[in-house]
Formats: structure tokens, C-alpha cells, sequence
């Protein structure tokens, strides 16, 4: 099974700052991830597949990079409702797993 | 607008049963396969199966493998999950998700399921 690590587990900012998660696979995934961000009382939300395709609606602010192990989820600049955690996902290989998420609260 | 409406999540004891049902709507439902994933808190996104738009491939996580069962009904825009032999480590809030591009895309809003004496 390919373990997904995110980092940091929090990220504090305020809002109009630039946010940079990353996601570190266990094992080569090729460009195979997904990012996804969930806010509280509600189901997750695809941003991000294929590494760096942005899903239907989701605007420029997200963007996603990397290939191989490491991957970065990148918010440009920081919205109200951005603030929610965000969790990446591969399917290279079964069972698709997730990574244990990164919280991105206000500072 | 893509609509997945999932139900059936009760409190159950260790060792029952349970059916969970998701309506799908706003789509072409028998073009698409469909997946469960669960989530907890401690130990937090976890993908439980994938059935293919006919349902003809079946797919398990290791941990619900025989004792899980993901099926559908093309003509009713449904999918199911019947649980058996569930166990405290089941509890969880199931989610049912479009499959598209290799990956759960878009999500109900999740039935509780609780299993507990």
C-alpha cells in the first residue's frame, strides 16, 4: 500500500497570503494524485487531478505540481473560504489511498 | 448538476448488518462507476470499493474484503453497500462518489454509520 504524508499538519496564514502544502508518496506514483479540500460538516471537494489539472470550477488560485514522489498544492493567495483542510489522494496504484491531511486555519 | 444522496447509516451492533444506499442524480448513472470511500477521525479518508459502470469489476480494500458487498441498479440510479460482520473499526461517515479519471470525484454528503453495543 503507497503511504501518503502530508506536511506541515497546520499551516496558519491570513488571508491574501500564499499557501504551500506538500504530499510525499512512499513509493513512485508518476503524476497520478489528486488534491482535495474539505471544510467542516461537509464532504470533500475535488480540486486537483493528474497532479496538476484543475477540476471543473475550481479557479486559478489552486495549483498543484510534482511528479514521481513529491507533490505541492500551491493557493496563491488566500480567501475566507479557503481556509478548510486539503487532503491528496493517488491512484497509481490499489488500493487508492489518502493522505492524512493538512489543516489550513487563520492566523 | 450532479446530485448523490446516501442513506441507510444507523447505529448497529458489532457482528449485524446493514444495507447503505446512495441516489444518484444529474447524470448518466450507468456511464459511470462508482466508489464508497469512509471517514474517521482518527484515522481519516479511507477508500472501501469501486464497482464499474455495468458492475461487472469489483474492487476492495483489504479490511471490508467478503464482508462488504458494492452493487447497483442501473435502472433505479442507485448504489449500494451491504455490510456484514461489522465491526467497531467500521464506524464511520460513508461517502458515495462518482469514479471518474482513476478517482472519487464527486462526493455525496455521508451517512453515519455507528457500531457499537
Amino acid at each position: 500500500e503507497i503511504v501518503l504524508t502530508q506536511s506541515p499538519a497546520t499551516l496558519s496564514l491570513s488571508p491574501g497570503e500564499r499557501a504551500t502544502l506538500s504530499c510525499r508518496a512512499s513509493q513512485t506514483i508518476g503524476s497520478y494524485l489528486a488534491w482535495y479540500q474539505q471544510k467542516p460538516g461537509q464532504a470533500p471537494r475535488l480540486l486537483i487531478y493528474r497532479a496538476s489539472n484543475r477540476a471543473t470550477g475550481i479557479p486559478a488560485t489552486f495549483s498543484g505540481s510534482g511528479s514521481g514522489t513529491d507533490f505541492t498544492l500551491t493557493i496563491s493567495s488566500l480567501e475566507p473560504e479557503d481556509f478548510a483542510v486539503y487532503y491528496c489522494q493517488q491512484r497509481s496504484v490499489w488500493p487508492l489511498t489518502f493522505g492524512g491531511g493538512t489543516k489550513v486555519d487563520i492566523k | 448538476e450532479v446530485q448523490l444522496l446516501e442513506t441507510g447509516g444507523v447505529l448497529v451492533q458489532p457482528g449485524g448488518s446493514l444495507r447503505l444506499s446512495c441516489a444518484a442524480s444529474g447524470f448518466p448513472f450507468s456511464n459511470y462507476a462508482m466508489s464508497w470511500i469512509r471517514q474517521t477521525p482518527g484515522k481519516g479518508l479511507e477508500w472501501v470499493s469501486t464497482l464499474s459502470a455495468a458492475g461487472a469489476d469489483t474492487f476492495y480494500t483489504d479490511s471490508v474484503r467478503g464482508r462488504f458487498t458494492i452493487s447497483r441498479d442501473n435502472s433505479k440510479n442507485t448504489l449500494y453497500l451491504q455490510m456484514n460482520s461489522l465491526r467497531a473499526e467500521d464506524t464511520a461517515i460513508y461517502y458515495c462518489a462518482t469514479y471518474t479519471r482513476g478517482i472519487p470525484d464527486y462526493w455525496g454528503q455521508g451517512t453515519l454509520v455507528p457500531v457499537s453495543s
